[in-house]
């Protein structure tokens, strides 16, 4: 009940076109849902978060779609860009211990 | 990276040889994380603390330990280092206090260790 369950492991996409990057969780408890960026050789860092209380968050070319009947939720990258290959990691929360429990990554390569 | 350094970036070290890694950060930020990242499991937490001397067990804490005598220092310990420990760690940290998202954690640059 603790899972985030991450998909696809892996995505290509041509520039310009949209990334879609999906997760799902069982625990209704949860009500904090970010998204990670990993570059290599480097620490994962907060893209942009989520709570139940919209369905949607957009910033720049970033969304996160929230379907909270579903228990899923996503993000979606506009225009993708080769800047944009990094791993992705979805995250959920419950608050009561700041602790997160992660999806298990996606490894996104955006082909010029 | 937050104000966030770990040390050492890199280290290979021998079976049974007892490693300790360090997370200092300048935040003053009260939650301290370590994790371990290996392909095809994600970020999985060892141990965490939420204050001085205050600490707890995360899903792989098997085989290490850690201590947090100063606010800034978090130090992760391997007692006697096997070669299913070879990984990637990354020290994170948060404050429920800051921010919009209280829960957001920021991650150091990571440590690379190669148990021989």
């Amino acid at each position: 009940q603790q899972q985030v369950k991450q998909s696809p492991q892996s995505l290509i996409v041509q520039k310009g076109g949209i990334s879609i990057i999906n997760c799902a969780y069982e625990n209704t408890a949860f009500d904090y849902f970010p998204w990670y960026q990993q570059f290599p050789g480097k620490g994962p860092a907060l893209l942009i978060a989520i709570r139940p209380d919209v369905s949607e968050k957009k910033e720049g070319r970033f969304t996160i779609s929230f379907n909270k009947s579903a228990k899923q939720f996503s993000l979606h990258i506009m225009d993708s860009q080769p800047g944009d290959s990094a791993t992705y990691f979805c995250a959920a929360s419950t608050g009561s211990n700041y602790q997160l429990i992660w999806g298990a990554g996606t490894k996104l390569i955006i082909k010029p | 990276d937050a104000g966030i350094t770990q040390s050492p970036r890199h280290k290979v070290t021998e079976t049974g040889t007892p490693v300790t890694l360090r997370c200092h950060q300048t935040e003053n930020h009260r939650y301290m994380y370590w994790y371990r990242q290996d392909p095809g499991h994600g970020l999985r937490l060892i141990h965490y603390s939420y204050g001085v001397k205050d600490t707890d067990k995360g899903e792989v804490s098997d085989g290490y330990s850690v201590s947090r005598s100063k606010t800034e220092d978090f130090l992760l310990t391997l007692e006697s280092a096997t070669s299913s420990q070879t990984s990637v760690y990354f020290c994170a940290i948060s404050d429920p206090t800051s921010g919009t998202y209280q829960e957001t954690q920021y991650f150091g640059p990571g440590t690379r260790l190669l148990v021989l």
